[in-house]
């Protein structure tokens, strides 16, 4: 799996945007970029992944650049249950490439 | 609620001893893959199975086994417990498709302690 490097921790206030970036310079065409997010230790919990599209759920939206070198992981309106460890995760899908690899993750503090 | 459970949630034990972790997956999935999250490792794969099968093997010690039975639901043994066992366990489970829809979802965990 491709290594993506994240910040350590990042600030953010109530109710704006939170963008966390994410670099993964080493990614082949068949990988994908995923987002779990982990409030302090509870089951990590899936937010979104995407190819080379940008992607938007319920939850977040996911911008990939074009060279898919990169992406950051929009939260729109964030809110003090917002705040967690978000990881971004590059794997390969299909073959024996199951696993998830989790780096540090980035620490989102949402502050009133 | 992820629809994946994993039970107990808390389990205090000795070395040496022996315990097992059990994991539902949810509905439908065929996947189960257990991770552990040490302070100073991290989260990490373990093992994966499919359908009663192992599919892929992590960074799992000899003295922990896993299996997947027919129900789908999957154990976690951990023996000769030490005390660098202290952890939490998470199982994860998926549809097992191998697809881009393959979204691992995880359960709540198990807190390992080990005195």
């Amino acid at each position: 799996d491709a290594k993506t490097t994240q910040p350590t921790s990042m600030d953010c206030a109530e109710g704006r945007a939170a963008n966390l970036p994410c670099n993964h310079s080493t990614i082949s065409g068949n990988e994908y970029v995923y987002w779990y997010r982990q409030i302090h230790s509870q089951g990590p919990q899936y937010i979104i992944h995407g190819l080379k599209n940008n992607e938007t759920n319920e939850m977040a939206s996911l911008i990939i650049t074009e060279d898919r070198k990169s992406s950051t992981l929009i939260l729109p309106h964030a809110t003090l249950r917002d705040t967690a460890v978000y990881y971004c995760i590059v794997r390969a899908s299909g073959g024996s490439n199951y696993k998830l690899t989790f780096g540090k993750g980035t620490l989102l503090t949402v502050n009133p | 609620d992820s629809g994946v459970t994993q039970t107990p949630k808390h389990l205090i034990t000795a070395t040496g001893q022996r315990v097992t972790l059990r994991c539902s997956p949810r509905s439908g999935d065929l996947s189960v893959y257990w991770y552990q999250q040490s302070l100073d490792q991290g989260l990490q794969f373990l093992i994966q199975y499919y359908n009663g099968e192992e599919r892929a093997k992590g960074n799992i010690l000899e003295r922990f086994s896993a299996q997947q039975f027919p129900d789908l639901h999957s154990e976690l043994n951990l023996s000769s417990l030490e005390l660098g066992d202290s952890a939490l366990y998470f199982c994860a489970s998926s549809a097992g498709t191998g697809m881009r829809t393959d979204t691992q979802y995880f359960g709540p965990g198990t807190r390992l302690t080990v005195l």
